[in-house]
Protein backbone atom coordinates (compact mmCIF):
# COMPACT_ATOMS: atom_id res chain seq x y z
CA UNK A 1 0.00 0.00 0.00
CA UNK A 2 0.97 3.71 -0.10
CA UNK A 3 2.95 4.95 2.66
CA UNK A 4 5.59 7.98 3.10
CA UNK A 5 8.28 8.40 5.22
CA UNK A 6 9.04 12.01 7.11
CA UNK A 7 12.68 12.29 8.90
CA UNK A 8 12.84 12.37 11.93
CA UNK A 9 12.33 15.12 14.84
CA UNK A 10 12.76 17.15 16.96
CA UNK A 11 13.84 19.48 14.06
CA UNK A 12 15.54 22.64 16.42
CA UNK A 13 16.28 25.89 15.05
CA UNK A 14 17.11 29.83 15.52
CA UNK A 15 14.88 31.70 14.11
CA UNK A 16 15.48 33.17 10.51
CA UNK A 17 17.48 29.73 9.96
CA UNK A 18 16.26 27.95 6.69
CA UNK A 19 13.94 24.93 7.15
CA UNK A 20 13.96 21.53 5.29
CA UNK A 21 11.79 18.66 6.42
CA UNK A 22 12.15 15.76 3.95
CA UNK A 23 9.60 13.47 2.58
CA UNK A 24 9.34 10.58 0.59
CA UNK A 25 6.51 8.37 -0.57
CA UNK A 26 5.59 5.47 -2.32
CA UNK A 27 2.35 5.33 -4.44
CA UNK A 28 0.96 3.59 -6.94
CA UNK A 29 0.29 6.10 -9.76
CA UNK A 30 1.06 10.07 -9.15
CA UNK A 31 -1.02 11.22 -6.08
CA UNK A 32 -1.43 14.67 -5.14
CA UNK A 33 0.85 15.51 -1.97
CA UNK A 34 -0.22 17.55 0.40
CA UNK A 35 1.81 19.31 3.65
CA UNK A 36 -0.44 19.68 7.01
CA UNK A 37 0.88 21.15 10.21
CA UNK A 38 -0.71 20.95 13.63
CA UNK A 39 0.10 23.70 15.99
CA UNK A 40 0.18 23.12 19.92
CA UNK A 41 -3.53 22.23 20.97
CA UNK A 42 -5.07 22.76 17.61
CA UNK A 43 -6.45 20.52 14.76
CA UNK A 44 -4.32 19.55 11.56
CA UNK A 45 -4.53 22.46 9.09
CA UNK A 46 -3.35 21.81 5.22
CA UNK A 47 -0.13 24.00 4.71
CA UNK A 48 0.36 23.49 1.22
CA UNK A 49 -0.41 20.73 -1.78
CA UNK A 50 1.14 19.52 -5.20
CA UNK A 51 -1.11 17.98 -7.70
CA UNK A 52 1.37 16.74 -10.34
CA UNK A 53 4.65 16.41 -10.83
CA UNK A 54 6.94 19.69 -10.48
CA UNK A 55 4.20 21.61 -9.27
CA UNK A 56 5.04 23.65 -6.45
CA UNK A 57 2.89 24.31 -3.74
CA UNK A 58 3.55 27.29 -1.47
CA UNK A 59 1.83 28.99 1.71
CA UNK A 60 3.15 31.18 4.66
CA UNK A 61 6.29 31.03 3.21
CA UNK A 62 6.97 27.78 2.83
CA UNK A 63 7.32 25.94 -0.09
CA UNK A 64 7.55 22.22 -1.81
CA UNK A 65 8.23 20.55 -5.12
CA UNK A 66 6.25 17.04 -6.28
CA UNK A 67 9.39 15.43 -7.73
CA UNK A 68 8.64 12.50 -9.11
CA UNK A 69 11.85 11.16 -9.64
CA UNK A 70 12.43 10.68 -6.51
CA UNK A 71 9.12 10.62 -5.20
CA UNK A 72 9.74 12.95 -3.07
CA UNK A 73 7.95 16.32 -1.56
CA UNK A 74 10.41 18.16 0.81
CA UNK A 75 9.06 20.89 2.85
CA UNK A 76 10.85 24.46 2.78
CA UNK A 77 11.28 28.03 4.22
CA UNK A 78 13.66 30.34 3.89
CA UNK A 79 13.68 32.28 7.21
CA UNK A 80 11.72 30.60 9.81
CA UNK A 81 9.68 32.34 12.72
CA UNK A 82 8.83 31.06 16.10
CA UNK A 83 5.33 30.76 15.43
CA UNK A 84 6.24 28.45 12.78
CA UNK A 85 6.93 25.91 16.16
CA UNK A 86 4.71 22.79 14.87
CA UNK A 87 4.49 19.17 13.89
CA UNK A 88 4.42 19.16 10.49
CA UNK A 89 2.83 16.31 8.25
CA UNK A 90 3.42 15.13 5.01
CA UNK A 91 0.42 13.25 3.30
CA UNK A 92 0.33 11.87 -0.51
CA UNK A 93 -3.67 11.14 -1.42
CA UNK A 94 -4.32 7.41 -2.31
CA UNK A 95 -6.38 6.22 -5.67
CA UNK A 96 -9.54 6.50 -3.37
CA UNK A 97 -9.15 10.05 -2.32
CA UNK A 98 -7.85 9.26 1.42
CA UNK A 99 -4.56 10.68 3.43
CA UNK A 100 -1.95 8.35 3.99
CA UNK A 101 0.46 10.57 6.91
CA UNK A 102 3.42 10.22 7.66
CA UNK A 103 4.80 10.00 11.42
CA UNK A 104 5.22 13.67 11.43
CA UNK A 105 8.41 16.16 12.25
CA UNK A 106 8.11 18.42 15.23
CA UNK A 107 9.88 21.68 14.78
CA UNK A 108 11.14 24.13 17.77
CA UNK A 109 12.12 27.39 16.76
CA UNK A 110 14.43 29.46 19.00
CA UNK A 111 14.52 32.92 19.46
CA UNK B 1 -18.87 28.14 7.81
CA UNK B 2 -18.08 27.19 11.58
CA UNK B 3 -15.20 23.91 10.84
CA UNK B 4 -15.51 20.03 11.54
CA UNK B 5 -16.63 20.32 15.01
CA UNK B 6 -16.18 17.02 17.40
CA UNK B 7 -17.70 16.07 20.73
CA UNK B 8 -16.81 15.88 22.76
CA UNK B 9 -13.06 16.93 23.09
CA UNK B 10 -12.26 14.46 26.23
CA UNK B 11 -13.52 11.30 27.50
CA UNK B 12 -12.44 9.57 30.11
CA UNK B 13 -13.28 5.76 30.79
CA UNK B 14 -12.78 2.87 32.07
CA UNK B 15 -11.57 -0.61 30.37
CA UNK B 16 -14.61 -2.42 28.95
CA UNK B 17 -17.22 0.67 28.88
CA UNK B 18 -18.15 1.85 25.29
CA UNK B 19 -17.78 5.19 24.27
CA UNK B 20 -19.13 7.28 21.51
CA UNK B 21 -17.99 10.20 19.72
CA UNK B 22 -19.64 12.83 17.19
CA UNK B 23 -18.49 14.44 14.21
CA UNK B 24 -20.25 17.34 12.52
CA UNK B 25 -19.02 18.24 9.49
CA UNK B 26 -18.60 21.65 7.31
CA UNK B 27 -22.24 21.76 6.07
CA UNK B 28 -22.65 20.76 2.60
CA UNK B 29 -19.12 18.69 2.58
CA UNK B 30 -20.12 14.85 0.79
CA UNK B 31 -17.36 12.71 2.38
CA UNK B 32 -16.25 12.15 6.16
CA UNK B 33 -13.35 10.59 7.35
CA UNK B 34 -12.40 9.29 10.90
CA UNK B 35 -8.56 9.02 11.81
CA UNK B 36 -6.92 7.90 14.96
CA UNK B 37 -3.73 9.45 16.25
CA UNK B 38 -1.43 8.55 19.40
CA UNK B 39 1.10 10.21 20.50
CA UNK B 40 3.94 10.75 18.37
CA UNK B 41 2.87 9.38 15.41
CA UNK B 42 0.54 10.62 12.51
CA UNK B 43 -3.03 10.05 12.15
CA UNK B 44 -4.00 6.67 10.82
CA UNK B 45 -7.40 6.30 8.87
CA UNK B 46 -9.73 4.22 10.12
CA UNK B 47 -12.63 4.25 7.60
CA UNK B 48 -14.91 7.15 5.48
CA UNK B 49 -18.18 8.06 4.07
CA UNK B 50 -19.48 9.51 0.78
CA UNK B 51 -23.09 11.16 2.03
CA UNK B 52 -24.27 8.22 3.96
CA UNK B 53 -22.29 5.15 2.75
CA UNK B 54 -19.25 3.88 4.31
CA UNK B 55 -16.96 3.27 1.29
CA UNK B 56 -13.92 1.94 3.04
CA UNK B 57 -12.70 0.75 6.49
CA UNK B 58 -8.96 -0.04 7.43
CA UNK B 59 -7.75 -3.41 9.15
CA UNK B 60 -7.63 -1.41 12.38
CA UNK B 61 -11.43 -1.29 12.39
CA UNK B 62 -11.94 -3.77 14.70
CA UNK B 63 -15.77 -5.56 14.83
CA UNK B 64 -15.41 -3.41 18.70
CA UNK B 65 -15.29 -0.16 16.38
CA UNK B 66 -18.55 0.97 14.17
CA UNK B 67 -18.96 4.39 12.28
CA UNK B 68 -22.66 5.41 11.05
CA UNK B 69 -23.41 8.52 9.08
CA UNK B 70 -27.41 7.97 9.02
CA UNK B 71 -28.28 11.19 7.08
CA UNK B 72 -25.07 11.92 5.32
CA UNK B 73 -24.54 14.54 7.50
CA UNK B 74 -22.98 13.79 11.28
CA UNK B 75 -21.40 10.94 12.06
CA UNK B 76 -20.63 8.84 15.16
CA UNK B 77 -18.10 6.06 16.09
CA UNK B 78 -18.45 3.82 18.98
CA UNK B 79 -15.81 1.79 20.42
CA UNK B 80 -17.23 -1.24 22.60
CA UNK B 81 -15.74 -2.80 25.13
CA UNK B 82 -13.12 -0.63 25.18
CA UNK B 83 -9.37 -1.09 26.16
CA UNK B 84 -5.92 0.58 27.06
CA UNK B 85 -5.15 0.21 23.21
CA UNK B 86 -7.96 2.48 22.52
CA UNK B 87 -6.24 5.41 24.03
CA UNK B 88 -5.72 7.83 21.08
CA UNK B 89 -7.21 11.10 19.55
CA UNK B 90 -9.51 10.60 17.20
CA UNK B 91 -9.71 12.80 14.51
CA UNK B 92 -12.84 13.66 12.19
CA UNK B 93 -12.30 15.40 9.05
CA UNK B 94 -14.84 16.25 5.92
CA UNK B 95 -14.52 17.69 2.09
CA UNK B 96 -16.55 18.52 -0.56
CA UNK B 97 -15.66 16.19 -3.13
CA UNK B 98 -16.31 16.28 -6.65
CA UNK B 99 -12.75 14.65 -8.27
CA UNK B 100 -10.78 17.59 -8.62
CA UNK B 101 -11.51 19.20 -4.47
CA UNK B 102 -8.99 17.01 -2.34
CA UNK B 103 -8.52 19.29 0.77
CA UNK B 104 -9.84 17.90 3.82
CA UNK B 105 -10.89 19.97 6.97
CA UNK B 106 -10.33 18.50 10.08
CA UNK B 107 -11.83 19.35 13.96
CA UNK B 108 -9.79 19.40 16.85
CA UNK B 109 -10.30 15.47 17.85
CA UNK B 110 -11.80 13.73 20.76
CA UNK B 111 -8.75 12.62 23.26
CA UNK B 112 -10.07 9.64 24.39
CA UNK B 113 -8.39 7.63 27.87
CA UNK B 114 -9.03 4.24 28.87
CA UNK B 115 -7.71 3.45 32.17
Amino acid sequence: GDSVTQMEGPVTLSEEAFLTINCTYTATGYPSLFWYVQYPGEGLQLLLKATKADDKGSNKGFEATYRKETTSFHLEKGSVQVSDSAVYFCAPMDSSYKLIFGSGTRLLVRP
Amino acid sequence: DTGVSQDPRHKITKRGQNVTFRCDPISEHNRLYWYRQTLGQGPEFLTYFQNEAQLEKSRLLSDRFSAERPKGSFSTLEIQRTEQGDSAMYLCASSFWDSTNEKLFFGSGTQLSVL
